[in-house]
């Protein structure tokens, strides 16, 4: 049982480049969520995702779009990468809103 | 006001002894708070779900305080394998973070 599993686990992309992070779990979990980590800061919630179907922004939501592609997975993508988007990422999963969430290994991104 | 608020620490305290933190947060409507811990350079974990009515697993006792919008962790004979950083957080249909308080537990 894999849990919550993200990939690449590391990236370096030029300012300007694009890609998507990728997020999969597999515990028939309804809720998904991306985070970003600054270094000594709490975890910032980018968007989240209720149920299959829908997404939400949270906190930290400009120059990210979301994908909820089916209830397994749920990408996140930056389309247009700056420096300031250099950080830890982390996805998530939770039965439901109100439930724990269970957290992949991260994504360490660096954007120069 | 943040949402959740966090006092940072550093907390740094001797093996076997009792340390607290507490989260204030700013939505009353909140409905479902946890405390997680992390290590470094790692993701966070599940520590426990708070309860209304409070909730002790072993040397870690969780509390919440609705009339005063905050919770806290209650951490007895801290050992060297507490350290790490605590994070509340407090659920309202969106999951949001507290910035963590650091923790090192020394010999």
């Amino acid at each position: 049982n894999a849990g919550v599993t993200q990939t690449p686990k590391f990236q370096v992309l030029k300012t300007g480049q694009s890609m998507t992070l990728q997020c999969a779990q597999d515990m028939n979990h309804n809720s998904m969520y991306w985070y970003r980590q600054d270094p000594g800061m709490g975890l910032r919630l980018i968007y989240y995702s209720a149920s299959e179907g829908t997404t939400d922004k949270g906190e930290v939501p400009n120059g990210y779009n979301v994908s909820r592609l089916n209830k397994r997975e749920f990408s996140l993508r930056l389309e247009s990468a700056a420096p300031s988007q250099t950080s830890v990422y982390f996805c998530a999963s939770s039965g439901s809103l109100l439930t724990e969430a269970f957290f992949g290994q991260g994504t360490r991104l660096t954007v120069v | 006001r943040k949402e959740v608020e966090q006092d940072p620490g550093p907390f740094n305290v001797p093996e076997g002894a009792t340390v607290a933190f507490n989260c204030t947060y700013s939505n009353s409507a909140s409905q479902s708070f946890f405390w997680y811990r992390q290590d470094c350079r790692k993701e966070p974990k599940l520590l426990m779900s708070v309860y209304s009515s409070g909730n002790e697993d072993g040397r870690f006792t969780a509390q919440l305080n609705r009339a005063s919008q905050y919770i806290s962790l209650l951490i007895r004979d801290s050992k060297l394998s507490d350290s790490a950083t605590y994070l509340c957080v407090v659920n309202d249909n969106d999951m949001r973070f507290g910035a963590g308080t650091r923790l090192t537990v020394k010999p």
